[in-house]
């Protein structure tokens, strides 16, 4: 099984509907990531959390929100998908102020129609 | 705002050739570095980090660092198909730490027969 899991894999969705993507890892990670993948523009940092009661927003939070259920779940929710939210997602973990690396899930396609 | 550029390729160089990744990164500040493999429909993993000036290798990786030109390179020595990837630098104001992670766009590698 994979450390950092991502639900749904896939998923498309209409234009106004809400959806969530959720994420949880067995890594015993405190800090956890939500990213955006597009073509031609790499990954960019959607939110984060450094632990459960801290959330913070990153370079493209507008249109999401999130929610650290604990220390093992983050969740990453669109209120109303609009078209141009059609990416992959990746959660993503690390270990605290040392780690010296992120860990990604495998990611979530969404399709936004 | 934090840029990391990398030219996008594909880079293509035949098989045993060294092959030669570039990134630039605009915030002077940066201080931790990394370069990340990702094959397509895949999540990206972590080839090297370094975060002092220098060269670090690792069997057939070498990750270069410039701070003062603010450059990271990464060069693959006897590149092989299974090579074939877009590889991704990320810069981290941290040292030490994988956290917020700014990545760059991605150069496509393709290591021919």
């Amino acid at each position: 099984d994979a450390d950092v899991t991502q639900t749904p894999r896939n998923r498309i969705t209409k234009t106004g509907k809400r959806i969530m993507l959720e994420c949880s890892q067995t890594k015993g990670h405190d800090r956890m990531y939500w990213y955006r993948q597009d073509p031609g523009l790499g990954l960019r940092l959607i939110y984060y959390s450094f632990d459960v009661k801290d959330i913070n927003k990153g370079e493209i939070s507008d249109g999401y929100s999130v929610s650290r259920q604990a220390q093992a779940k983050f969740s990453l929710s669109l209120e109303s998908a609009i078209p141009n939210q059609t990416a992959l997602y990746f959660c993503a973990t690390s270990a605290g102020y040392s780690g010296n690396t992120i860990y990604f899930g495998e990611g979530s396609w969404l399709t936004v129609v | 705002q934090k840029e990391v550029e990398q030219n996008s390729g594909p880079l293509s160089v035949p098989e045993g050739a060294i092959a030669s990744l570039n990134c630039t990164y605009s915030d002077r500040g940066s201080q931790s570095f990394f370069w990340y493999r990702q094959y397509s429909g895949k999540s990206p993993e972590l080839i090297m980090f370094i975060y002092s000036n220098g060269d670090k290798e690792d069997g057939r990786f070498t990750a270069q660092l410039n701070k003062a030109s603010q450059y990271v390179s990464l060069l693959i020595r006897d590149s092989q198909p299974s090579d074939s990837a877009t590889y991704l630098c990320a810069v981290a104001e941290l040292t030490g730490t994988a956290s917020k992670l700014t990545f760059g766009t991605g150069t496509r590698l393709q290591v021919t027969l």
